[in-house]
């Protein structure tokens, strides 16, 4: 067990709804990173945020955002979804946002959207 | 642009014997190099890293990982293999580019070992 929590473990909605993925990161990390794991794109990185403040960006769409909270647990929304957008959506978390720091991973929230 | 690759989808091998799973990096500036694995349905457990120094990186469960600069690669190595090593293992690379430290992972498209009893 990592310490990193996500609900739900799974979502199924349907196209064009709006889902909302929680992370709560190990106590005493200040970072939080979202990735995307999917067959064709492999794991791809979303956004990261450091102590409420965004950090760096990757692939994320327009559609998507994410936010994290004063209490430091995050929330990425996902709106007008797609049958894309189906993948495993996982949270990671770090202590510091340094590039040396190791992430550890939360066991990810299967969204599929049919 | 960083990137990673692992030349092999699959490796197999045999339990008791040794295992190297391959990665190659790219990379403008420094890497930081992480290997990462991931059993069904879980999240990806850390493994090792390597920063500086020593080329030879000792991890969790047995694993090492051997830094070359001169090749870029970073492979990961286990001198006798368990069958409850069977899993999905993700090379990563994060680039220290300057005084600027990006919070990316970019991983390679992952390596699935199946260890024979």
């Amino acid at each position: 067990d990592s310490g990193v929590t996500q609900t739900p473990k799974h979502l199924i909605t349907a196209t064009g709804q709006r889902v909302t993925l929680r992370c709560s990161p190990r106590s005493g990390d200040l970072s939080v990173y979202w990735y995307q794991q999917s067959l064709d794109q492999g794991l791809q990185f979303l956004i990261q945020y450091y102590n409420g403040e965004e950090r760096a960006k990757g692939n994320i769409l327009e559609r998507f955002s994410a936010q994290q909270f004063p209490d430091l647990h995050s929330e990425l929304n996902l709106s007008s979804l797609e049958l894309g957008d189906s993948a495993l959506y996982f949270c990671a978390s770090s202590v510091l946002a340094s590039s040396y720091n190791e992430q550890f991973f939360g066991p990810g929230t299967r969204l599929t959207v049919l | 642009a960083q990137s990673v690759a692992q030349p092999e989808d699959q490796v197999n091998v045999a339990e008791g014997n040794p295992l190297t799973v391959k990665c190659t990096y790219s990379v403008s500036g420094n890497p930081y190099l992480f290997w990462y694995v991931q059993y069904p349905n879980r999240g990806l457990q850390f493994l090792l890293k390597y920063i500086t120094g020593d080329n030879l990186v000792k991890g969790s469960y047995g694993f090492e990982a051997e830094f070359n600069k001169s090749q870029t690669s970073f492979h990961l190595k286990k001198p006798s293999a368990l069958v409850s090593d069977s899993a999905l293992y993700f090379c990563a690379v994060r680039d220290w580019a300057g005084g600027t430290s990006y919070g990316k992972l970019t991983f390679g498209q992952g390596t699935i070992l199946t260890v024979h009893p």
